[in-house]
């Protein structure tokens, strides 16, 4: 079974800081990991994902996430906050082969103070 | 290139009434899925189907039904409605192997009263 969890419901940083969201998971096998986005009232976009190849990966907007296998654990960090990063992040896991459903953390709300 | 649609954007039920929500792709993916989110609970799976022609049961499928009606659209049908189904509802494609990523709509807001 997998699972994923998000430590951290609410998370504030000031503008121009060090954004950090974490992310661990449970799973048999190392999963394929990925971040989306949710802004007010949209659907989720896609941040970036691993699948495999280097742990280091990075996404849009200059979000990148770190796959540590030995730490079960993909957070997600952006060296500077801006405004427009206000929103609620979600990170989800997916097992490498079959039907691929995702499995979702509960997500956690980032707020940029100005 | 609209991606994934998803009609209506809000709907307002009473208990016991009935109603189907649409949901079309245009980018010619095999799978598709039906969530649901609720606050601090994250997106729950209700069903999905992996190609055209066949539907699963996710994590909560109950007082839900599917069809996924040719490869371009999946809809989720709700008989009786109940309280506890407000929520909002996303729907999402995936190309199929071996591209993973999934595709999310804009979502539907539903509210059972």
């Amino acid at each position: 079974a997998q699972s994923v969890t998000q430590l951290g419901s609410h998370v504030s940083v000031s503008e121009g800081a060090l954004v950090l969201l974490r992310c661990n998971y449970s799973s048999s096998v190392p999963p394929y990991l990925f971040w989306y986005v949710q802004y007010p009232n949209q659907g989720l976009q896609l941040l970036l994902k691993y699948t495999t190849g280097a742990t280091l990966v990075k996404g849009i907007n200059g979000f990148e996430a770190e796959f540590k296998k030995s730490e079960t654990s993909f957070h997600l960090t952006k060296p500077s906050a801006h405004m427009s990063d206000a929103a609620e992040y979600f990170c989800a896991v997916t097992q490498r082969s079959g039907a691929n459903n995702l499995f979702f953390g509960t997500g956690t709300r980032l707020t940029v103070i100005p | 290139n609209a991606g994934v649609t998803q009609t209506p954007k809000f709907q307002v039920l009473k208990t016991g009434q009935s109603m189907t929500l649409q949901c079309a792709q245009d980018m010619n993916h095999n799978s598709m899925y039906w969530y649901r989110q609720d606050p601090g609970m994250g997106l729950r799976l209700i069903y999905y189907s992996a190609s055209e022609g066949t539907t699963d049961k996710g994590e909560v499928p109950n007082g839900y039904n599917v069809s996924r009606l040719n490869k371009r659209e999946f809809s989720l049908r709700l008989e009786s409605a109940a309280p506890s189904q407000t929520s909002v509802y996303f729907c999402a494609s995936r190309p199929g192997e071996p591209q993973n990523t999934q595709y999310f709509g804009p979502g539907t807001r539903l509210t059972v009263l």
